[in-house]
């Protein structure tokens, strides 16, 4: 069960875009299009912006967008924000077997 | 608005056992599944186990198969997660979390966790 592949840190300034990647393999994140993306604070338990690759639960802000491209998955933040300062997650389904798998996690700093 | 209230963590010894629970309110708890994941100090998130709505599909990742076991009691709304044989490697907060259906596992709602420490 290896995780999905995050860079560690991301950094944009306010009002910018940050666009953080996900790698997987054929067996999650390119096998089946059941890519989410969580958001932790420090201390906090994790939020849900984005499920099933591209879309976002009721509340969460159209700034957040999802993509995906082969093996590869993609969350952008626009218009950046001192709140969206942050630890974000990627997951993927993975099969009945290894059902979800997370990403190693990026730091995102709002300068 | 669904509220989940996670119990059950301490400090255990190495082999202990310990049984974590997670009740649920504002929601009908037994048409969703549940999972539990975890993060160890300073470390991402891994998941652990899931539930189906019945009950009867439980898969739980390989680090924990043979010593963790995931149930639920629909009559009392909770969750339970049965940890034996602990090993140092287990220490972590446990965060329980509901499924939103048809997404592929995605986790829509959290608890606060409950942290489990494992030490001698």
């Amino acid at each position: 069960q290896s995780a999905l592949t995050q860079p560690p840190s991301a950094s944009g300034s306010p009002g910018q875009s940050v666009t953080i990647s996900c790698s997987g393999t054929s067996s999650d994140v390119g096998g089946y299009n059941f890519v989410s993306w969580y958001q932790q604070h420090p201390g906090k338990a994790p939020k849900l912006m984005i499920y099933e690759v591209n879309k976002r639960p009721s509340g969460v802000p159209d700034r957040f967008s999802g993509s995906k491209s082969g093996n590869t998955a993609s969350l952008t933040v626009s218009g950046l924000q001192t709140e969206d300062e942050a630890d974000y997650y990627c997951s993927s389904y993975g099969g009945i077997n290894n059902l979800k798998v997370f990403g190693t996690g990026t730091k995102v700093t709002v300068l | 608005e669904v509220q989940l209230l996670e119990s059950g963590g301490g400090l255990v010894q190495p082999g202990g056992s310990l049984r974590l629970s997670c009740k649920f309110s504002g929601l009908t708890f037994d048409n969703f599944a549940f999972g539990w994941v975890r993060q160890a100090p300073g470390k991402g998130l891994d998941w652990v186990s899931a539930i189906n709505p019945g009950g009867d599909f439980t898969p739980h990742a390989d680090s924990v198969k043979g010593r963790f076991t995931m149930s639920r009691d629909n009559s009392k709304n909770t969750l339970y997660l049965q940890m034996d044989g602990l090993r140092t490697e287990d220490t972590a907060i446990y965060y329980c979390a509901k499924d939103l259906p048809g997404s592929g596992w995605s986790f829509d709602s959290w608890g606060q966790g409950t942290l489990v420490t494992v030490s001698s």
